[in-house]
């Protein structure tokens, strides 16, 4: 069974520091990708950063980076330099490769910066 | 270029209604998902249409069905509402596929989000 783990329903950090969102994941599937999403009040899904299961190294997008440790089965996402507009809710999520394109979503955590 | 477009974006529903929700992928884009979003929860996969064949389906009743259009573009039907249906409805298209993982980026449009009375 594939599952998306994500034990921080709200968290909490000052403008211009740097936060770490958890998210742990189970699979069986040996191909995978993992993705994290935000998701502001108006709805919309926006894509983040990608990690795949063979990436040697950490994905990193900017200002996000992704805390990939493959036998942990975890996946955090490190915003660094907090901003207003980061404040949303951020979905963790998982791509096995033998379920097609279906993808695994986490319960979400959402970030509040505070000015 | 325009993103994933949905409509209608707000909808109101009675109980036993059937609803139709629209989607158009991104130009190019020949997958799209539809996933449903309960308030308080993560999306939850429903279907996934590529050249406009179902490639996968969620563990959803029989109520919800889809289909892809030659323009790529994917309609999602529910039949006799349940006020448990009320959701956000978000439709995704992707085009790149890691050779790797095999996972494909999915592009979100904004959704429909529906509610049964």
């Amino acid at each position: 069974a594939q599952k998306i783990t994500q034990t921080q329903p709200g968290m909490f950090v000052q403008e211009k520091e740097a936060v770490t969102l958890d998210c742990t994941y189970d699979t069986s599937d040996p191909s995978y990708g993992l993705f994290w999403y935000k998701q502001p009040s108006s709805g919309e899904m926006i894509f983040l950063i990608y990690q795949g299961s063979y990436d040697q190294q950490n994905a990193t997008e900017g200002r996000y980076s992704l805390n990939f440790q493959k036998a942990r089965k975890s996946a955090n996402l490190v915003i660094s330099a907090s901003q207003l507009g980061d404040s949303a809710m951020y979905f963790c999520a998982m791509s096995p490769m033998n379920t097609g394109n279906q993808f695994y979503f986490g319960t979400g955590t959402s970030l509040t910066v505070i000015p | 270029d325009a993103g994933v477009t949905q409509s209608p974006t707000h909808l109101i529903k009675t109980r036993g209604q059937h609803v139709t929700l629209r989607c158009s992928p991104i130009s190019g884009h020949k997958s799209v998902s539809w996933y449903q979003q309960v308030l308080g929860q993560g999306p939850q996969f429903i279907f996934q249409y590529y050249e406009k064949e179902e490639r996968g389906r969620g563990n959803f009743p029989d109520r919800f069905s889809a289909r892809q259009f030659p323009n790529y573009s994917s309609e999602l039907n529910v039949n006799a509402l349940l006020l448990g249906d009320s959701a956000l409805y978000l439709c995704a298209s992707s085009l790149t596929r890691d050779r790797y993982s095999g996972a494909n980026v999915l592009t979100f449009g904004a959704g429909s989000r529906l509610t049964v009375l």
